[in-house]
């Protein structure tokens, strides 16, 4: 069964360095997702990612993040400066179709922030 | 905007006792989905069920069982007989045609053995 896949399944750095987290969308789909969900707290929307561009961010969503899709198949989330507040678990999701809302989630990225 | 509550933070219930977990939702749209994950202590997030705003049929899966009244703006699940394996936190999420997904706070449900 098609699944999406993250890497790295956990990553601990240090304040103020870049992390870059991966994921892999299902083959066929054309919408792209990141959600965050700080440890203890529900699940929360960062960006969505349509041909190319991003099609809605969330006001966490800040300018020390970004998003890319740098060849046909990666789909990575940038923070560029990373803070205390920014350990969670980040989820990468995607869908073939807008309209229906049915997402398809990554286990997760562990970020942990020293 | 789309908002969902769950009220319950927590429960805790012995096994194979029956639990409901419930789930209220605020929309303006009349086409809107409507769905529950449940995140097991290692982590991911597993989909349960899809529901759209048409659809007011009960659901039985199993032991789950879903419950949407769109008369009190709810979609609560149910798990009969419970065990051990059914403990997690569980999540309700609404979506808008073209919108992001929105979840709810969540539910920690613990079965004790």
């Amino acid at each position: 069964e098609p699944e999406v896949t993250q890497t790295p399944s956990h990553q601990v750095t240090q304040m103020g360095q870049e992390v870059i987290l991966r994921c892999v969308p299902i083959s066929n789909h054309l919408y792209f997702y990141w959600y965050r969900q700080i440890l203890g707290q529900k699940v929360e929307f960062l960006v969505s990612f349509y041909n190319n561009e991003i099609s809605e961010k969330s006001e966490i969503f800040d300018d020390q993040f970004s998003v890319e899709r740098p060849d046909g198949s990666n789909f990575t989330l940038k923070i560029r400066s990373t803070k205390l507040e920014d350990s969670a678990m980040y989820f990468c999701a995607s869908s073939e179709q807008t309209n229906t809302g049915e997402l398809f989630f990554g286990e997760g990225s562990r970020l942990t922030v020293l | 905007a789309q908002k969902v509550t769950q009220a319950q933070t927590e429960i805790s219930v012995v096994e194979k006792e029956d639990v409901t977990l419930d789930c209220v939702y605020e929309t303006r749209d009349t086409t809107y989905y409507l769905f529950w994950y449940k995140q097991p202590p290692s982590g991911e997030l597993v989909f349960l069920i899809r529901r759209n705003s048409f659809d007011e049929q009960n659901e039985i899966s199993g032991r789950y069982s879903w419950n949407f009244q769109k008369s009190t703006s709810s979609f609560n699940f149910t798990i009969t007989a419970s065990q051990v394996v059914d403990s997690a936190v569980y999540f309700c999420a609404l979506s808008v045609p073209a919108q992001k997904l929105v979840f709810g706070q969540g539910t920690r449900l613990t079965i004790n053995p």
